[in-house]
């Protein structure tokens, strides 16, 4: 079946990188994306991959994407406290679904 | 620019009423999505409407659920006879058809539901 893995917790020193994780299970997946989600603000997307791409670099992120493994990650470099959010995986299996995982709460210690 | 909107963003309501809540997409947006979102989860799919076309329902949307947009532009979400399960924030997300990715998708703030 499909199932989107995360954990649900990080804490990372402001300045240093965040590097969040995620498992996958459909391989059909063509795109796997990163959503943000701050107190009472909406889910905002961040950053995709294509399935065919093993990574994608946008300013301070990072995506690597390992489709052998179905494992995915973020690498947000030089944390600031702005990051504090719940970063959420999602993939999508079809042309209108999201799989979503449970989200991961980064936590910015000073 | 506005976003996505979603009313009302509260909604407190005793178990057996009936609930609507309204979404307001990005103008241009031609697809609309509903998501539910408990606490610690991430969104579950519940329906989606390509234009005024519901093409799609989870099965998570039990028959007292009932969407609708019947001009394309504004959707409705109706709860019949809310049970305490039914408290979740629902979230309502717009996107393109073209020139998109399908999960660029643009996301309300929600409403949140409590049912006592």
């Amino acid at each position: 079946g499909e199932d989107v893995e995360q954990s649900l917790f990080l804490s990372v020193r402001e300045g240093d990188s965040s590097v969040i994780n995620c498992t996958y299970t459909d391989s059909s997946s063509t795109y796997l994306y990163w959503y943000k989600q701050e107190p009472g603000a909406g889910l905002q997307l961040l950053t995709y991959i294509f399935s065919n791409m093993d990574m994608k670099q946008d300013q301070r992120l990072t995506v690597l994407l390992n489709k052998k493994d179905k494992h995915l990650s973020l690498r947000i470099a030089d944390t600031q406290t702005g990051d504090s959010a719940i970063y959420f995986c999602a993939e999508s299996p079809s042309n209108y679904q999201l799989i979503w995982g449970a989200g991961t709460k980064l936590i910015i210690k000073p | 620019d506005t976003g996505v909107s979603q009313d009302p963003r509260h909604k407190i309501t005793k178990r057996g009423q009936n609930v609507t809540f309204r979404c307001d997409p990005i103008s241009e947006h031609n697809r609309l999505y509903w998501y539910r979102q408990t606490l610690g989860q991430g969104p579950e799919f519940l329906t989606y409407f390509q234009n005024e076309a519901q093409l799609e329902k989870s099965r998570l949307l039990s028959d007292r659920f009932s969407a609708e947009r019947p001009k394309g532009s504004f959707s409705t979400l109706e709860i019949q006879r809310t049970e305490q399960g039914d408290s979740a924030m629902y979230l309502c997300a717009s996107s393109l058809i073209l020139g998109t990715t399908p999960g660029e998708q643009y996301f309300g703030p929600g409403t949140r539901l409590t049912v006592t």
